[in-house]
């Protein structure tokens, strides 16, 4: 079984300028989340989707994140203007069912705003 | 609010030495535990869950409700568990699923 995908994995940008980053969950996996994790930290969830549908996105800053999942598949979080505290690892993660599944975890692009 | 703490950073043992990576929450709901594991250049991967009470490479872990805790043990430490450790736990709210991770403590096995 394929795991999670993400690109890029690595990512160099200039402060107010734009990225996006892009998902591919495991086949069949009806819920996906982004996560936010900045160094010496935790992931910290950004936005939840239930196929094509948010669930929770009570931690995403959305002046400047946005997030979607076109066809309950793949998804792109994009970040515009980007800041220097954006500076992260962003991981994306699947799971079979919106309750009670594990939690599988793709590599993570690391985002270096300067 | 719902809060998990890993109080160590960082953690350094010999090889054959017992190991004991901390985790206390905070959740007022049914917790549901959760130990992930980050090996060097690896992706974040699932080691354990409390409801399986299963023991994984060697590691157990038992939820403790009284002292709302949660720690990692193995009695006999490998270089191999060399690795980033990460508490979380599973929180309802408001008709969603999530996850909420501690910072991470990093386990150096000496040799």
């Amino acid at each position: 079984e394929a795991g999670v995908a993400q690109s890029p994995r690595y990512k160099i940008i200039e402060k107010r300028q734009s990225v996006a980053f892009w998902c591919n969950p495991i086949s069949g996996h009806a819920t996906l989340y982004w996560y936010q994790q900045i160094l010496g930290q935790g992931p910290k969830l950004l936005i939840q989707f239930q196929n094509n549908g948010v669930v929770d996105d009570s931690q995403l800053p959305k002046d400047r994140f946005s997030a979607e999942r076109l066809k309950g598949v793949d998804s792109t979080l994009k970040i515009q203007p980007a800041k220097l505290e954006d500076s992260a690892v962003y991981l994306c993660a699947s799971s079979f069912r919106f309750s009670g599944s594990s939690q599988f975890f793709g590599p993570g692009t690391r985002l270096t705003v300067l | 609010a719902q809060r998990v703490t890993q109080p160590e950073k960082l953690l350094s043992v010999f090889k054959g030495a017992p190991v004991e990576l901390k985790c206390n929450y905070s959740y007022s709901g049914s917790p549901e535990l959760f130990w992930y594991v980050q090996y060097s250049r690896q992706r974040l991967q699932l080691l354990l869950r409390h409801i399986s009470r299963e023991s994984i490479k060697g590691f157990t872990a038992d939820l403790n409700k009284g002292e709302t805790s949660f720690h990692l043990k193995k009695p006999f430490a490998q270089e191999e568990d060399s690795a980033m450790y990460y508490c979380a736990l599973r929180v309802t709210q408001g008709g969603s699923e999530k996850l909420v991770f501690g910072k991470g403590t990093k386990l150096t096995v000496n040799p």
